[in-house]
């Protein structure tokens, strides 16, 4: 169990920018959610996986993100055309789905900065 | 809409003494409820997840109350240590399926 792991761990961009983060979840983990936390907040749910279909996306989720997860392995969420108020932590976490309740495991996030 | 408000920003006690973290929810009547832990610039780490059935339950030096009447939780943490200081997140939610709502977390700091 190699734990969640998010890359890159920080990123700087200018306003307008696209930025793409990557997500490797534990390996067998079928549920594979997003996450953004600002400062002095908890996480706020942005989307959910299982398997490769995206089941749930939050209403915070503007038509600038996007996030895929191709083979229901690694998945990616894409910010285009950012703003000062994307910056923040972006969370991923995954979960078995299967059986009985298993807890989200997070990876340490990647954190935006926005000029 | 759910509303999850955890008792302060900021708990500062001695090292030895038990710190007391609350958890107070509105709107909904969740199934579980889970505790994270996280460090500044890590993600949340997964402490205890209690059930509504259960009143109580217990890992090493940590404890997490359920009270369903209340709409409240506790978390304890006996015989504090420095290492302990860290902001304590609660997440009360309905099914294994839901994503998790956070509370604002509370930062607790044990002075040695």
């Amino acid at each position: 169990d190699t734990g969640v792991s998010q890359d890159p761990r920080h990123k700087i961009t200018k306003r307008g920018q696209n930025v793409t983060f990557r997500c490797d979840p534990i390996s067998e983990h079928n549920r594979l959610y997003w996450y953004r936390q600002t400062l002095g907040q908890g996480p706020e749910f942005l989307t959910y996986f299982q398997n490769e279909a995206q089941l749930e996306k939050s209403r915070l989720l503007s038509d600038r993100f996007s996030a895929e997860r191709p083979k229901g392995s690694f998945s990616t969420l894409e910010i285009q055309r950012t703003e000062q108020g994307d910056s923040a932590m972006y969370l991923c976490a995954s979960s078995s789905g299967s059986g009985v309740y298993q807890p989200q495991h997070f990876g340490d996030g990647t954190r935006l900065s926005i000029l | 809409s759910q509303k999850i408000e955890q008792n302060s920003e900021a708990l500062n006690i001695q090292e030895g003494k038990t710190a007391t973290l609350t958890c107070n929810y509105t709107n909904y009547s969740p199934a579980y409820l889970q505790w994270y832990r996280q460090d500044p610039g890590r993600g949340p780490v997964f402490l205890l997840l209690i059930r509504e059935n259960e009143k109580e339950k217990r890992k090493e030096r940590l404890k997490v109350t359920f009270d369903t009447t209340l709409k409240q939780s506790l978390f304890h943490i006996t015989a504090s240590q420095p290492a302990d200081s860290a902001t304590y997140l609660c997440a009360p939610f309905l099914s294994g399926n839901t994503p998790l709502v956070f509370g604002k977390g509370t930062r607790l700091s044990v002075i040695a």
